[in-house]
């Protein structure tokens, strides 16, 4: 297991277009999560999925993004109608179910909305 | 809610020095874990160390020790014999026990270190 995979590494879209990522998790962690971190910040927590459940959005994850995890494996994360503002590093992470564990996490997705 | 904050956005330390980042917290919990991971240019963010808050003693990996103040809500990192690799972004995070395992971190302190 090479760790936790994201692709694209890099994603240029114009405003308007929809963009989907995709997050391999580390084989058997339960927990997976996204995060973005904009320019010059920390990461901010979107969501986080235990198997295929969704147990908690922010309210920084508007309707025009979604994320599933079928079958508790590999995640998306869709963003619809793309505006300047979601240009950003989407972060994944992984982690077991249990309490006192470390996340590990990708290497991200970069987005630029032009 | 849980806020985090460095209030370093940028250290300089030459190789072979000890230099210390800062973190406060703000919380009302009292159960919970203290994090610092280092992100490199264009790679992954990695755990450095650990603190559980219900433990008083401070947390050691190998060059790299923490200093926990939690009544001060205080939580820094001091790096012993900097290398050059240690070049990075730190970011301090905080996360509430039995909470899933959702990060809040700080903005991030970029260290450079210098030959």
């Amino acid at each position: 297991d090479t760790g936790v995979s994201q692709d694209p590494r890099h994603k240029i879209t114009k405003r308007g277009q929809n963009v989907t990522f995709r997050c391999d998790p580390i084989s058997e962690h339960n927990r997976l999560y996204w995060y973005r971190q904009t320019l010059g910040q920390g990461p901010e927590f979107l969501t986080y999925f235990q198997n295929e459940a969704q147990l908690e959005k922010s309210r920084l994850l508007s309707d025009r993004f979604s994320a599933e995890r079928p079958k508790g494996s590999f995640s998306t994360l869709e963003i619809q109608r793309t505006e300047q503002g979601d240009s950003a590093m989407y972060l994944c992470a992984s982690s077991p179910w249990t309490e006192n564990t470390e996340a590990f996490f990708g290497q991200g997705t970069r987005l630029t909305v032009v | 809610a849980q806020t985090v904050t460095q209030s370093q956005p940028e250290m300089s330390v030459q190789e072979a020095e000890t230099v210390t980042l800062s973190c406060t917290y703000d919380t009302s919990e009292n159960n919970y874990y203290l994090f610092w991971y280092k992100q490199p240019p264009s790679r992954q963010m990695i755990l450095v160390i650990r603190q559980e808050a219900y433990k008083q003693q401070n947390a050691t990996e190998n060059r790299f020790s923490v200093n926990f103040q939690k009544a001060a809500k205080s939580f820094s990192l001091k790096i012993s014999d900097s290398q050059l690799g240690d070049t990075a972004m730190y970011f301090c995070a905080f996360m509430k026990r039995g909470y899933g395992n959702k990060l809040v971190f700080g903005a991030g302190t970029i260290l450079r270190v210098k030959s």
